[in-house]
């Protein structure tokens, strides 16, 4: 069965500081995949999302993701974050199976 | 606007008491699903719907029920809700090319079974 693994439940950061947010999907097939985010109180909005071509990725608001296909990872990045970027982050995996498979979440707390 | 509505977005009922929640989606969407959300679990797939009349399993459909009469419409029906059915629940709709195609959500009902 497919599924996505979020390992980092709780990530604190000062601002300035680097992220990257671990994502591992288990599907050995095509599959595409999206980064979710979920800001306090909201629903969820798409950071971003890899179908095929270049493996990084560019999504909204300073973030990018990496797809390794040999790791069967996508990691998420972004090189300074801002408080205002304190929000559960959620990977998301589509595979043959017509469902999307979400990870655990990631909470990410940027103290200012 | 495109957007998915729910309602309600916050409902407190006592066990065993029917409910329904509705979901709306103004983007001539085809597909449909059903989430809800865990602390620790993030989201896992009640339902999903792939057109009108059309509906499927998702990871974890027992005790809820859903139907597709209209494109926009999916309802989310709880016959007989238990205290383990707490939980904050989504709709998301997206295109028919569902593999290729963004998931919009809804704002989510937060629902409490005491």
């Amino acid at each position: 069965a497919q599924s996505v693994s979020q390992h980092n439940h709780h990530v604190i950061l000062s601002e300035a500081a680097s992220l990257e947010l671990g994502c591992n999907y288990s599907y050995g097939g095509t599959v595409n995949l999206f980064w979710y985010v979920q800001y306090p109180g909201q629903h969820l909005q798409l950071l971003l999302k890899y179908f095929s071509g270049d493996p990084l990725v560019k999504g909204i608001k300073g973030f990018e993701a990496e797809f390794i296909k040999s790791k069967f990872s996508f990691n998420l990045r972004k090189p300074s974050v801002q408080w205002s970027d304190t929000a559960e982050y959620f990977c998301a995996a589509y595979g043959s199976a017509r469902q999307l498979t979400f990870g655990s979440g990631t909470q990410l707390t940027v103290l200012p | 606007e495109a957007q998915v509505t729910q309602n309600p977005r916050y409902l407190i009922t006592v066990t065993g008491k029917k409910l329904t929640v509705t979901c709306s989606q103004n983007m001539n969407h085809e597909y449909m699903s059903w989430y809800r959300q865990d602390p620790g679990l993030g989201l896992r797939q009640i339902y999903y719907s792939m057109n009108v009349e059309v509906t499927d399993k998702g990871d974890v459909p027992e005790g809820y029920k859903v139907s597709r009469k209209e494109k926009r419409n999916f309802p989310l029906i709880l016959e007989s809700p238990s205290p383990n059915q707490t939980s904050l629940y989504f709709c998301a709709s997206s295109g028919i090319a569902e593999y290729t195609d963004t998931q919009y959500f809804g704002p989510g009902t937060r629902l409490t079974v005491l």
